[in-house]
């Protein structure tokens, strides 16, 4: 049984430019969340994704978008990096109205 | 608003002894509480949660939490520290608005372990 899945690993950008990552849920889990969490911080929540809808959001600017596909994988996009935009990016995935959330390993973002 | 507050920052236990992490929570309806630890570099581990019912919960190697109502406390416990626990542990409560769902974490405590 596949756990939560997320690509790539590792990411450095420049400010300004975009990025896109990538999370698969675990199986049979329909709903997915996101997170950041910056160095030495707990996780912030980012959005939550069912249904290929944005059902919730965290204080995150409008940079900060996603989307879901039907086989519930989901995307995270970030516009014009800035500095601050570095943390790790973390997806969990659950059912929908479920309680727990499992989380990927994450992608480690670096903005220079 | 729900939050959470993990007042230790850092603690430092010998390898054999026992520990205690400490996580308070502000939320207005009855909470979801979880922990979870995180190892240098990856993910979350889910250690164990509360829903409801008895109020000392049962986790993953060896950990236990108890749920205080009346202090809004959900410590973190176990008997005796391995080497192998040192990590950063994470108090979370979960909030719902219909079916949507997040967690709200505290900063987290960086558990260190001397053999």
């Amino acid at each position: 049984d596949a756990g939560v899945t997320q690509s790539p690993t590792h990411l450095i950008k420049t400010r300004g430019q975009q990025v896109t990552l990538r999370c698969s849920p675990k199986s049979g889990h329909d709903t997915v969340s996101w997170y950041q969490q910056a160095l030495g911080q707990g996780p912030q929540f980012i959005f939550q994704y069912y249904e290929e809808e944005e059902r919730q959001r965290g204080n995150f600017p409008d940079r900060f978008s996603g989307h879901q596909f039907p086989n519930y994988s989901s995307e995270l996009n970030v516009n014009a990096l800035l500095l601050g935009d570095s943390a790790l990016y973390l997806c969990a995935s659950s059912l929908v109205g479920g309680e727990t959330q499992y989380f990927g390993p994450g992608t480690r973002l670096l903005v220079l | 608003a729900q939050s959470v507050t993990q007042p230790d920052i850092h603690i430092t236990v010998s390898e054999g002894a026992s520990l205690e992490l400490r996580c308070n929570y502000s939320y207005g309806a009855t909470p979801y509480l979880f922990w979870y630890v995180q190892s240098p570099g990856q993910g979350l581990q889910l250690l164990l949660k509360y829903f409801s019912g008895d109020t000392l919960v049962q986790g993953i190697k060896g950990f236990e939490a108890e749920f205080k109502r009346s202090q809004s406390s959900f410590n973190l416990r176990k008997p005796s520290v391995h080497w192998s626990d040192a990590a950063e542990y994470f108090c979370a409560v979960g909030a719902w608005a219909g079916t949507a769902s997040k967690l709200t974490f505290g900063t987290g405590t960086r558990l260190q372990v001397t053999l």
